[in-house]
């Protein structure tokens, strides 16, 4: 089956505690993303990936790292978590590029205290 | 820079009336894609369409039909004879080919409420 997937699901931690989101995707798909989801706010981008080794950044990447250093993988890196990083995250990925569509993992609750 | 306006927060409906979400953008790329994604209480984000900026014919699929109004930039979603499942967050989303950097832009979408 197509998917993306995220772990963990859930995750309570406190502040300064470096964490890992992975991300892996079974399409072979070059491009992949991360988002935020706020109330109000809709979903923001993080960073984003074109290809291995190829990250930039979103709208939003203060506090946040990637690295892409397999094709299917995408890990979202907290290297000193803080309370306003306490969202929904989101990994997706498409064929190539952020127009073509994008199929979104099951989502990642964290709350950093 | 690619915004996304979704200017109704929250819509409550009765079960089967119609309801019209609006989606404006703002782009200066010619050549860009829409898209519509779906969030249900269960918080998965379900893919509904993907509109490039060169087709402007409207598409209707089951209970679902898109208006693309590239005079007003708007691409407005509608649900016919809505259903207690209908009930969701929507969102309306622009990515730009040459401006956009390959980001997608999100609406801050619409929370839609079909009471039975």
């Amino acid at each position: 089956e197509a998917q993306v997937t995220q772990n963990p699901r859930y995750l309570i931690t406190v502040t300064g505690k470096k964490l890992t989101v992975t991300c892996s995707q079974n399409m072979n798909h070059e491009y992949m993303s991360w988002y935020r989801q706020d109330p109000g706010l809709g979903l923001r981008q993080i960073y984003y990936s074109m290809n291995v080794e190829v990250t930039d950044k979103g709208d939003v990447p203060e506090g946040y790292k990637v690295s892409r250093k397999e094709k299917r993988n995408f890990p979202l890196i907290l290297e000193s978590p803080s309370p306003n990083q306490t969202s929904l995250y989101f990994c997706a990925s498409s064929a190539r590029s952020s127009t073509d569509t994008q199929y979104f993992g099951p989502g990642t609750r964290l709350t950093v205290l | 820079a690619q915004k996304v306006t979704q200017a109704q927060t929250e819509i409550s409906v009765v079960e089967k009336e119609d309801v019209t979400l609006d989606c404006v953008y703002e782009t200066r790329d010619t050549t860009y894609y829409l898209f519509w994604y779906k969030q249900p209480p269960s918080g998965e984000l379900v893919f509904l369409i993907r509109r490039n900026s060169f087709d402007e014919q409207n598409e209707i699929s089951g209970r679902y039909s898109w208006n693309f109004q590239k005079s007003t930039s708007s691409f407005n979603f509608t649900i016919t004879a809505s259903q207690v499942v209908d009930s969701a967050v929507y969102f309306c989303a622009l990515s730009e080919v040459e401006y956009g950097n390959n980001r997608l832009a999100f609406g801050k979408g619409n929370q839609v409420v079909v009471i039975p």
